[in-house]
């Protein structure tokens, strides 16, 4: 089974402060995504990584940075979180041998206060 | 440029009742289609995908979807609801093809399953 792992659950972060979500995967995926889930819009891209180091900008991604020094981990960095930035974090990784499924981390829900 | 659409935001059922969620997509091309479920407090989970072989695909937990080309949908179905279905459910498109990396999501429908 895939594994996709999100290192938090539940964050609480104050307005100003820099905030990183971490994702690990355990499957070898090259391509690995963050997206934010809000009621009533689904889940937008963020941003998404196709290779160690490379990054492409999803749908929405001014506020928010990536990093990917190695396969297996794939980093979302708030430089300067803000209230607007309240969501739940979804990470996932993509099979490119199997259709294109994604896999996907429980997720992270953070509160910018 | 390729778009799903999901007719419905909530959806209710009576236990045992017919599920019918429905998605309707925009794309210039026959894409790849999926349904994915998000139970309370998880991640998405696929249910099944349609990846230009059989037109109606067969998922897990019962659950099927039918491809029709002529009315660009892929509407997900389950003969009998069980309430362990309530869910939200996300319809997503991606262009064929491995070099393809975006999925395009829908909105969700969320599933409620009446005793």
């Amino acid at each position: 089974d895939v594994k996709v792992t999100q290192s938090s659950r539940y964050l609480v972060k104050r307005t100003g402060e820099k905030v990183f979500l971490e994702c690990v995967q355990d499957m070898d995926h090259e391509n690995m995504f963050w997206y934010r889930q809000d009621p009533g819009l689904g889940l937008r891209l963020i941003y998404f990584s196709y290779d160690v180091k490379m990054k492409e900008k999803g749908d929405i991604p001014e506020g928010y940075s990536v990093s990917r020094e190695k396969k297996e981990r794939f980093s979302l960095i708030l430089e300067s979180a803000s209230t607007n930035q309240t969501s739940m974090y979804l990470c996932a990784t993509r099979d490119s041998l199997a259709k294109n499924i994604q896999y996907f981390g429980a997720g992270t829900r953070l509160s910018v206060l | 440029a390729q778009s799903v659409t999901q007719l419905g935001s909530h959806v209710s059922v009576s236990e045992g009742a017919l599920v019918l969620l429905r998605c309707n997509y925009s794309s210039s091309v026959p894409p790849y289609l999926f349904w994915y479920v998000q139970y309370p407090n998880q991640g998405l989970q696929l249910l099944l995908k349609y990846t230009s072989a059989a037109t109606l695909v067969k998922g897990i937990n019962g659950f099927e979807a039918e491809f029709k080309k002529s009315e660009t949908s892929f509407h997900l179905t389950k003969p009998s609801a069980h309430m362990s279905d309530a869910a939200e459910y996300f319809c997503a498109v991606c262009p064929p093809g491995a070099g393809s990396y975006q999925l395009t999501f829908g909105k969700g429908t969320k599933l409620s399953v009446i005793p």
